[in-house]
């Protein structure tokens, strides 16, 4: 079964200071994971995706991805916030060998202050 | 952007009527999905569609139908609207293939009353 978890729901960090959401996938499967961001009352655009070339993956907006198998995590990082950036963050696992249902964690709201 | 538009945007109903929400897509992807997502929980899946007429349930399907008649559109129906169905609705679609994302339409915001 895939899932997975997110492990903080609020992030707050001050503008110009790095960012960390942290996610740690299951999957019985080499997974395909991605990172999805959601501004205040708008739809879902994608960050950036794992497709297993690299296991440092580059997004949108300067946000960066580390698939560590060993530990079964898909932290998103940028290395400076921005206040743009305030917005729910979603890691998401498809299930490629299922009509590539994508399941979603819970989110983390990242509050960026000034 | 991907082409997925949903109707409506808004919908304000009374508790036991019938509602549906539609998903148009002009990408010619295979697959649909519909999701629900509420405070604390993310996106669920409610239902998904892998072809014409081919659906299958997700983790939330129970007061929910769908079909999908036609290539590029698919339907979401609430039998008999309850307050536990106040939600944003979204539709998503996926092509077939590895690593493939998923694509979102704008959301339906739906307030049973």
């Amino acid at each position: 079964a895939q899932s997975v978890t997110q492990l903080d729901s609020h992030v707050s960090v001050s503008e110009g200071t790095p960012v960390l959401l942290r996610c740690n996938y299951s999957s019985s499967y080499s997974p395909s994971l991605f990172w999805y961001v959601q501004h205040p009352n708008k739809g879902l655009q994608l960050l950036l995706k794992y497709t297993s070339a690299a296991t440092l993956v580059k997004g949108i907006n300067g946000f960066e991805a580390e698939f560590k198998k060993s530990e079964t995590s898909f932290h998103l990082t940028k290395p400076s916030a921005h206040m743009s950036d305030a917005a729910e963050y979603f890691c998401v696992v498809s299930d490629r060998r299922n009509f590539n249902k994508f399941y979603f964690g819970s989110g983390t709201k990242l509050n960026v202050k000034p | 952007d991907a082409g997925i538009t949903q109707s409506p945007r808004h919908k304000v109903t009374e508790t036991g009527t019938p509602v549906t929400l539609r998903c148009h897509q002009t990408e010619n992807h295979r697959y649909m999905y519909w999701y629900r997502q509420d405070p604390g929980h993310g996106l669920r899946l409610i239902h998904y569609s892998y072809g014409v007429k081919d659906t299958d349930k997700g983790e939330v399907s129970d007061g929910y139908s769908v079909s999908r008649s036609k290539t590029e559109d698919f339907l979401l129906t609430l039998e008999s609207a309850t307050s536990s169905q106040t939600s944003v609705y979204f539709c998503a679609i996926s092509d077939q293939g590895a690593n493939t994302e998923a694509f979102f339409g704008q959301g339906t915001r739906l307030t049973v009353v």
